[in-house]
């Protein structure tokens, strides 16, 4: 397998654009996530789904952010319009749930996303 | 709520040194227990992990034993190199039946000189 796979790596956009992150996870996985990495604020997690249904999304900072996973095998995050302090690098990441409770993600190489 | 705290950092060895870095935990119940490395432009990656108490995870000369009395989980190393400078989070999951997020400290940034 090739790991879970961001797309694209790095963007660099101005304020009130739309921006669409793109996350394929690892075949097989039922959870998928999406984290948010800042100097300031460390690792965040925004939403995540279990098998394609968002769970829990208390951590999206805004209406301006919306995830989506249509299928097994992809998920996005969409910023509109989207602000310089949403500067970060996001992490998607995958895991399956194993009997005994414990999970183990597996992290993409991130997306680092540069507001002006 | 469930909370992880980790050592600050930069921590600054020269490499063949002894490393520790610290990592204490508060959640109820038994959680599970990940030490995670982020190497420069990358994921992070999973180091080792432990699920129950008296628990030893080991793995690339690495290890880290869940101490439920001291609700501690430090990590340590017996010789460092240079290849270890990275970023390690600490984490744990909520052993609570079907419910799954890892919930992480805010990292320790580890230098190794020659």
């Amino acid at each position: 397998d090739a790991g879970v796979i961001q797309s694209p790596r790095h963007e660099v956009t101005e304020m009130g654009q739309e921006v669409t992150l793109r996350c394929k996870p690892i075949s097989g996985h039922d959870y998928l996530f999406w984290y948010r990495q800042t100097m300031m604020r460390g690792l965040e997690l925004l939403i995540y789904f279990n098998n394609n249904v968002p769970i829990d999304d208390s951590g999206m900072p805004e209406d301006r952010f919306s995830a989506k996973m249509p299928n097994a095998s992809f998920s996005t995050l969409k910023i509109q319009p989207s602000e310089p302090r949403d500067s970060a690098v996001y992490f998607c990441a995958s895991s399956l749930m194993s009997a005994a409770g414990a999970n183990v993600l597996t992290f993409g190489a991130g997306s680092r996303l540069t507001v002006l | 709520g469930d909370s992880v705290t980790q050592m600050e950092g930069p921590v600054t060895l020269s490499e063949e040194a002894f490393l520790t870095i610290n990592c204490t935990y508060t959640a109820t119940g038994y959680p599970s227990l990940f030490w995670y490395v982020q190497y420069p432009g990358e994921g992070l990656q999973l180091l080792l992990k432990a699920t129950k108490a008296d628990d030893k995870g080991s793995n690339k000369g690495f290890e880290a034993t869940y101490r439920k009395e001291t609700t501690s989980f430090h990590l340590e190393k017996g010789s460092v190199q240079v290849s270890d400078s990275a970023v390690y989070f600490c984490a744990l999951t909520p052993f609570s039946g079907g419910y799954n997020k890892l919930i992480f400290g805010a990292g320790t940034r580890l230098a190794v000189h020659p």
